[in-house]
């Protein structure tokens, strides 16, 4: 299985910020990784796939990249909003792993 | 725009079974390949099986192989998870999910709300 680690574990930030978070893979994974949003109580949001490409209707503030172990989300100009809990996923193969989170909260 | 509702979440014992249900709207379940997602209170993502569109293939996380069933109807445009020999660490919310990509998953792009199993 591949293990997927994120740092920080938290951050704390203010708004118009930028935050970078990290994630790396137990093993090469290519270009196939996801990073999702999550808010309390709610389900998740992809913002990413294939390590780099904006997801349909996600602003452009938050950019990704990374190949192969090493991988990074930024978001730039924080908003209230962005305020959550961020996990990047592998798809590279099964079982599909998550990071255990990055928790984004006020400063 | 799809919509997915999961139901079936409920209190059981250890041991026990049970079936979760995702309802889908808004897309040709058929298309899509699908997944079931947990996450325990207070704690992250644990992705819990994948089916594909056809229905040809599975596949399951460790922690739940040979105990959960993962299956898809398309006619009823619905996505379910039987689960058997159920444990205190299975409690969670779970989440289906349906997968894009061309001919391998890229992400997971449509959510439920989840369903919450409780195991004690």
């Amino acid at each position: 299985d591949i293990q997927m680690t994120q740092s920080p574990s938290s951050v704390s930030a203010s708004v118009g910020d930028i935050v970078t978070i990290t994630c790396r893979a137990g093993q090469g994974i290519a270009d196939w990784l996801a990073w999702y949003q999550q808010k309390p109580g709610r389900a998740p949001k992809i913002l990413i796939y294939r390590a780099s490409r904006l997801q349909s209707g996600v602003p452009s503030r938050f950019s990704a990249s990374g190949s192969g172990t090493d991988f990074t989300l930024t978001i730039n100009s924080l908003r209230p909003d962005d305020f959550a809990t961020y996990y990047c996923q592998q798809v590279h193969s099964f079982p599909f792993t998550f990071g255990p989170g990055t928790t984004l909260d006020f400063k | 725009e799809a919509q997915l509702v999961e139901s079936g979440g409920t209190l059981v014992q250890p041991g026990g079974s049970l079936r979760l249900s995702c309802a889908v709207s808004g897309l040709t379940v058929s298309s899509y390949s699908m997944n079931w997602v947990r996450q325990a209170p207070g704690k992250g993502l644990e992705w819990v099986a994948y089916i594909t569109s056809r229905s040809d293939l599975t596949y399951y996380a460790p922690s739940v192989r040979g105990r959960f069933t993962i299956s898809k109807d398309d006619a009823k445009s619905s996505l379910h998870l039987q689960m058997n020999s159920l444990r205190d660490d299975d409690s969670a919310v779970y989440y289906c999910a349906t997968s894009f990509g061309g001919s391998w998953p890229e992400g997971f792009d449509f959510w439920g709300r989840g369903t919450l199993v409780t195991v004690s």
